[in-house]
């Protein structure tokens, strides 16, 4: 079974800090997806980036950024100066093919991130 | 509208009422999910619905029925709810292709008295 790991429960920073939010997955499938999304406390789950299995170059986004590392089965997001905004839960999730042929997203559990002023 | 729209945003109901949530998608796609998001759990798949057909059911109690009419519109039926149930729904969409990105609702408050 795929399996997902955010083993930061909660971040606190002060604001223009640096922060890195861990994500390790499992999978034995050779082609598949990884995800990040921000959940603010409005509860609508925001999609930040897609990336495949075969695509390991790190991806930069204004202040955010990805380091996606096949060989540790990480994909790691950093956020650079960041800002009171930030403030949210992030999600790894894992794309997953269901015993139906269709494929849907296996989460982890969610990192807590709390900017302060 | 745009992307995937929910309501109610919020509702509370008793154990023995029976009330409907409601999810519809702007974004053309053919695949529709509930999502069920309870304090300290991750996000618990429901049901999945593939061109308006139930492709999953991830053993969710029968008190839930879900109905999709059509690949624009996806409904969760309530009755006899438990206090256990109360968490955030969440619905979301995609293009069903493996590893498409799925897009999310804001979500529906449930509070189960």
């Amino acid at each position: 079974a795929q399996k997902v790991t955010q083993a930061q429960t909660e971040i606190s920073v002060v604001e223009k800090e640096d922060v890195t939010l861990d994500c390790v997955y499992e999978t034995r499938d050779t082609t598949y997806y990884l995800f990040w999304y921000k959940q603010p406390p409005s509860g609508e789950l925001v999609f930040l980036i897609r990336r495949n299995s075969f695509d390991e170059q790190n991806e930069i986004s204004g202040r955010y950024s990805w380091n996606f590392q096949k060989s540790t089965s990480s994909f790691n997001f950093t956020i650079t100066a960041s800002q009171v905004v930030d403030s949210a839960v992030y999600f790894c999730a894992l794309s997953e093919v269901l015993y139906s042929g269709y494929s849907t997203l296996t989460f982890g559990k969610g990192t807590m991130l709390l900017v302060s002023p | 509208e745009t992307g995937v729209t929910q309501t109610p945003r919020h509702l509370v109901m008793g154990m023995t009422n029976k009330k409907s949530l409601k999810c519809e998608q702007h974004l053309g796609h053919n695949a529709m999910y509930w999502y069920k998001q309870s304090a300290k759990k991750p996000l618990e798949l429901m049901f999945v619905y593939n061109f308006k057909e139930q492709t999953e059911n991830n053993s969710v109690p029968s008190r839930f029925s879900p109905e999709c009419p059509n690949s624009s519109h996806l409904f969760l039926h309530l009755h006899t709810l438990q206090p256990e149930d109360s968490a955030l729904y969440l619905c979301a969409s995609s293009q069903e292709q493996r590893g498409n990105t799925q897009y999310f609702g804001p979500g529906t408050r449930l509070t189960v008295l």
